[in-house]
């Protein structure tokens, strides 16, 4: 049963970079039946898929975020994490990390949520 | 990129209504989508995947169908649990996956 646990800053300084890490259990982050994935939700907005770490180790992101995302893994501390440069007051956000089933079609599991704001 | 249309963005109803709520592929996803729903404060809940597959846990009345371009999704009998916001999600090919806009389900 995986679990996921984002942690990180929740307060970030305009230009700055947003860094988060989601902690995975269950399951290594190595393993090809996951891919792994961080979503975000302006406070009363929709949601926003940012991008994803494919277990094969390829990265897929938002166009209108690509030139300022990664996502990478950490295999050794069985996390993976999102690193946003250049944030603005847009940015503020809750930031959801995600496992998704490779070819699931939606099954897997959802981090907390932690809540992101850039202010100075 | 693959773009997704959903609609309605509001759906007024009551207790013991049956509704329906679509979602458009701007390109073909075959059954790559999922529909969630989600209460304010909370984490999505994941409700159908594969387009029409429903996920462990979620009541029958929840039913969804479609395939290609054009998705639906269908409550029967809302009952007052039911009401909150529903996205759809596709996850076709390699395009980014996006959601689509939310449908906020109230009274």
């Amino acid at each position: 049963h995986v679990q996921l646990q984002e942690s990180g800053p929740g307060l970030v300084k305009p230009s700055e970079t947003l860094s988060l890490t989601c902690s995975v259990s269950g399951v290594s982050v190595t393993s090809g039946s996951y891919h792994w994935s961080w979503i975000r939700q302006p406070p009363g907005k929709g949601l926003e898929w940012i991008g994803q770490l494919f277990y094969s180790g390829i990265n897929n992101y938002n166009p209108s975020l690509k030139s300022r995302v990664t996502i990478s893994a950490d295999t050794s501390k069985n996390q993976f994490s999102l690193n946003l440069n250049s944030v603005t007051a847009a940015d503020t956000a809750v930031y959801y990390c995600r496992a998704l089933e490779a070819g699931g079609g939606g099954r897997g599991a959802w981090g907390q949520g932690t809540l992101v704001t850039v202010s100075s | 990129d693959i773009q997704m249309t959903q609609s309605p963005s509001t759906l007024s109803a009551s207790v013991g209504d049956s509704v329906s709520i679509t979602c458009r592929a701007s390109q073909t996803i075959a059954d790559w989508l999922a529909w969630y729903q989600q209460k304010p404060g909370k984490v999505p809940k994941l409700l159908i995947y594969k387009a029409s597959y429903l996920d462990s846990g979620v009541p029958s009345r929840f039913s969804a169908a479609g395939s290609g371009t054009e998705f639906t999704l269908t409550i029967t009998s809302l009952q007052p649990d039911d009401f909150a916001t529903y996205y759809c999600q596709h996850f076709g090919s390699d395009s980014p996956w996006t959601f689509g806009q939310g449908t906020k389900v109230e009274i």
